[in-house]
């Protein structure tokens, strides 16, 4: 069956660009993440929406980061004025529920292949 | 901020032998300890979990070993294969939080002949 899928792949903008990345989760999960990969690290949470809800944008590092998943489905992560602190690998992840509607089973967060985003 | 501290950064272990893998974390309300795996150019992938309530779980030849006192688990690899040479990543979560990941920092394991 098929996975997470993000596009673009690749991404490369030039420092004051805007870039849009696109995820589409697995039909049918309620859960979706973003999560940044800087090279060498390991992922760190940006967002987290529940069906078309953001829930939690804590991890967002500033104004200029902007998700949305307005029909609960596919979400898209935006970001303005690109720096080049930018550069990273952006992971989205979809599970099928939340743990609390599960009443204790937790479900296991698919993850995308990422978008690999280059700011010169 | 949350941190799980995950070591060694690197390691190199013959064909046959075994790989362990150590994490440390901090905040007692996390409840559920994944161990990813990621290639390169590829998403993690969930290889085993556990839940605080064990100290071990197997899998094949994937081991969680957890100790909820030191605020410790690791994963030991029995009879490594050159396929698992790749990068590790520990994490955590809280299942009264949104289950956000909290990551350690990834340990690249290299599969040697």
């Amino acid at each position: 069956g098929a996975g997470v899928s993000q596009s673009p792949r690749y991404k490369v903008a030039k420092r004051g660009q805007d870039v849009a990345l696109r995820c589409d989760p697995i039909s049918g999960h309620v859960s979706l993440f973003w999560y940044q990969q800087a090279l060498g690290q390991g992922p760190e949470f940006l967002t987290y929406f529940q069906n078309e809800a953001q829930l939690d944008k804590s991890g967002l590092p500033s104004d200029r980061f902007f998700a949305e998943r307005p029909e609960g489905s596919v979400s898209t992560l935006k970001i303005q004025r690109t720096q080049q602190e930018d550069s990273a690998v952006y992971l989205c992840a979809s599970s099928l529920v939340s743990f609390r509607l599960a009443g204790g089973s937790l479900y296991e967060q698919y993850f995308g292949p990422g978008t690999r985003l280059t700011v010169t | 901020q949350q941190q799980v501290k995950q070591s060694p950064q690197s390691l190199i272990v013959q064909k046959g032998g075994i790989s362990i893998i150590n994490c440390a974390y901090e905040n007692t309300a996390f409840d559920y300890f994944p161990w990813y795996q990621q290639f390169p150019g590829k998403g993690p992938a969930l290889l085993i979990a556990i839940r605080p309530d064990v100290s071990e779980k197997k899998e094949g030849r994937f081991t969680i070993s957890f100790n909820k006192s030191a605020k410790q688990f690791s994963l030991h690899i029995m009879d490594s294969q050159p396929g698992d040479s790749a990068t590790y990543f520990c994490a955590a979560s809280m299942s009264r939080g949104n289950e956000k990941l909290t990551f350690g920092t990834g340990t690249r394991l290299t599969i040697i002949p």
